[in-house]
């Protein structure tokens, strides 16, 4: 399929390198986050998630670590594979609203 | 069914037609969701519906654009004498209401106004 987003910041890593994708969100009131990976052709697919009231959270493979003093969230990939090769994104939302606003995404390149 | 499905995945359309885009969300999610994602830009919000409220439509670009939830469930997005600049993935995805695990999404709906 095609790909979205062409004009994407782009992250290049080898295979088998760490990858660290880096988000700053708006609203100092959101409450809650989620890491998204969107392949191509496909619809964006929910990765991890964290509530603001912890700095870390950990998944398979993922951590997403959340500094609320400067806005700003980071997703890390360990022995990053060619199958992680997508577009990622973060969202935010508060508490109250499903409304979430999304990153303008960052496309990652896994160098075999 | 299992996920989310939107139809059709691709339309071309002439300058001036009127397209309807459907989604069929995930069975029991009262909640349900249109974005729209432009090339090198982010995902927009463009309407919400959740359960018999009324929806949230503050996203919608111009009055040319138009949803529907019927039954609670399948949901149409109408876009009228479409422009160029309509050219997009439109992206829908569903929720319960009171999950905090975020939306699923369908695979989207490409666009292209030529």
């Amino acid at each position: 399929g095609e790909s979205v987003g062409l004009h994407l910041p782009t992250l290049s890593v080898q295979e088998g390198d760490n990858s660290i994708i880096n988000c700053a969100y708006s609203n100092s009131a959101s409450d809650y986050f989620i890491w998204y990976k969107q392949e191509s052709g496909k619809g964006p697919q929910f990765i991890i998630d964290i509530r603001s009231n912890m700095d870390k959270r950990q998944g398979q493979r993922v951590t997403v670590l959340l500094n609320k003093t400067v806005k700003h969230l980071s997703l890390q990939i360990a022995a990053t594979q060619p199958g992680d090769s997508a577009v990622y994104f973060c969202a935010e939302t508060s508490s109250g609203t499903y409304k979430y606003i999304f990153g303008t995404g960052t496309r990652l390149k896994v160098l075999a | 069914g299992a996920g989310v499905s939107q139809s059709p995945s691709n339309k071309v359309t002439e300058k001036g037609k009127d397209v309807e885009l459907r989604c069929d969300p995930i069975s029991g999610h009262t909640a349900l969701y249109w974005y729209r994602q432009s090339l090198g830009q982010g995902l927009e919000f463009l309407i919400y519906f959740q359960g018999n409220s009324a929806p949230d439509k503050s996203g919608l670009p111009s009055d040319r654009f138009s949803a529907e939830r019927t039954g609670g469930s399948v949901s149409t997005l109408t876009i009228q004498r479409t422009q160029q600049e309509d050219s997009a993935v439109y992206l829908c995805a569903s929720s319960l209401i009171g999950s905090h695990y975020g939306y699923t999404f369908g695979s989207g709906t490409r666009l292209t106004v030529v």
